[in-house]
């Protein structure tokens, strides 16, 4: 086990509606990144956030937002969902802004109807 | 666009036969990791390499990373059905990118 935890596992949401995702790091680490996996691709960068900062974003919409909290746990703000938007949820944490090996969770899929 | 490709897609080996997959990218990469994903599962690292050239090994996976660090491959050696599942490799593009560009990934399936 990674000691990575996300919450809830699954959720189903309808579209426009707003969700948010929770993620609590590895002991330890400071660095928090949150991915999208849709079904049979690799994870999609969304964003990371580094002692509850965001430093880097990948090519997802301003509705895609989060947070990180001074004990470095994370959450993962989605508003006006769209089908799309359906897919498997990954936060990993790490060290160093990202350079090493990342944790993973074992992810929130979410299903937007 | 997808910047760090892999290939095969998919990977259908029998059980005891060796397989390689591979990793290339559009541009050149400050280092390369490689991930494996279960079924169901989520991706748990395997290694990272950072030096042009570097080979590491673990066991029966041997990891390499190009010259130009522009490409990078995994080779297993006497498939066992333990080793089913995707493998995923995910480099930084820019020496001062945190973002993790992540490949396609190779689908490994193993014939008992």
């Amino acid at each position: 086990e990674t000691g990575v935890t996300q919450s809830p596992t699954h959720l189903i949401k309808t579209r426009g509606q707003q969700v948010t995702l929770r993620c609590s790091s590895q002991s330890g680490h400071n660095t928090v990144s949150w991915y999208q996996q849709a079904l049979g691709q690799g994870p999609q960068f969304i964003f990371q956030y580094y002692r509850e900062e965001e430093n880097g974003r990948g090519n997802f919409p301003p509705r895609f937002s989060g947070l990180q909290f001074p004990n470095y746990s994370s959450e993962l703000n989605v508003n006006a969902l769209e089908l799309d938007d359906s897919a498997l949820y990954l936060c990993a944490s790490s060290l160093e802004q990202g350079r090493t090996e990342a944790f993973f969770g074992q992810g929130t899929r979410l299903t937007v109807v | 666009g997808q910047q760090v490709m892999q290939i095969p897609q998919y990977q259908h080996v029998q059980e005891g036969e060796d397989f390689t997959t591979y990793c290339n990218s559009s541009t050149t990469l400050s280092n390369i990791q490689w991930y494996k994903q279960r079924p169901g599962g989520h991706p748990v690292f395997l290694i990272q390499l950072v030096k042009s050239g570097e080979v590491k090994k673990q066991k029966r996976l041997t990891f390499q990373f190009g010259e130009a660090k522009k490409n990078s491959s995994l080779h297993i050696t006497a498939t066992q059905t333990t080793d089913v599942g995707t493998y995923f490799c995910a480099g930084h593009l820019r020496s001062n990118d945190y973002k993790l560009s992540f490949g396609a990934g190779t689908t490994v399936t193993v014939r008992a």
